[in-house]
């Protein structure tokens, strides 16, 4: 299994409140990604990174904002919370390009209150 | 407007049965292929991929088939067992043209139950 984990595992929040997630890799993978699914919606790509403080948007950018200051950290930041971003969310890393196979984190469930 | 469709939300299969997987796409600059598999409560792992320069690619119980001019892939588990009970997505990239077109889109998933 690649050596990625998430934190927290779970939170619940208020609606307003800001909320940074974590993804540590010990891969030293080059790229990163921020995922969210939602029931309907599959997975869908929120920020990705390719280096470090080298950053992107995807397709369900706004309302999120993403940091990547070393190799192994990409922390995913909601400012202001809001109960549409109740969701679970998956960071993932690949080593060679965008394309290439991407391992997934075990996911934060987030519930915005 | 989405590009990679599973438009079989599940699926039941009795144990030792063949499985069958459908995907669909829309997009044409789509290049490269892959099945990730997702047990409740744990993030996806990779399960197969394809190159477009193919139309079959097998590992084990798992075969994926390509065919480009339908848009259209499926995955086959033969023989199916209960731990193969997952949800299963389908995701796409146009590989050759890099940058943000090389990433994945994936599908909404098939709930696969495999039946002792």
């Amino acid at each position: 299994d690649a050596g990625i984990t998430q934190s927290p595992r779970h939170k619940v929040t208020e609606t307003g409140t800001p909320v940074t997630l974590r993804c540590h890799q010990t891969e030293n993978h080059r790229y990163m990604y921020w995922y969210r699914q939602d029931p309907g919606h599959g997975l869908r790509l929120i920020h990705y990174s390719y280096g470090v403080k080298d950053t992107d948007k995807g397709e369900v950018s706004d309302g999120y904002s993403v940091s990547r200051s070393k190799t192994e950290d990409f922390l995913l930041t909601l400012e202001s919370a809001t109960s549409s971003q109740t969701s679970v969310y998956f960071c993932a890393i690949s080593e060679d390009s965008y394309t290439d196979t991407q391992y997934f984190g075990p996911g934060t469930r987030l519930t915005v209150l | 407007d989405q590009q990679v469709k599973q438009n079989s939300p599940s699926l039941s299969v009795q144990e030792g049965r063949i499985s069958i997987l459908n995907c669909d796409y829309t997009n044409s600059m789509f290049d490269y292929f892959l099945w990730y598999k997702k047990y409740p409560a744990e993030g996806p792992t990779f399960l197969i991929s394809i190159s477009s320069i193919k139309d079959k690619n097998e590992d084990g119980r798992f075969t994926v088939f390509l065919n480009k001019s339908a848009k259209h892939l499926s995955l086959h588990i033969v023989p199916s067992q209960p731990g193969d009970s997952a949800v299963y997505f389908c995701a796409a990239s146009a590989r050759r043209y890099g940058g943000s077109q090389g990433n994945l889109i994936f599908g909404k998933g098939t709930k696969l139950s495999v039946k002792p």
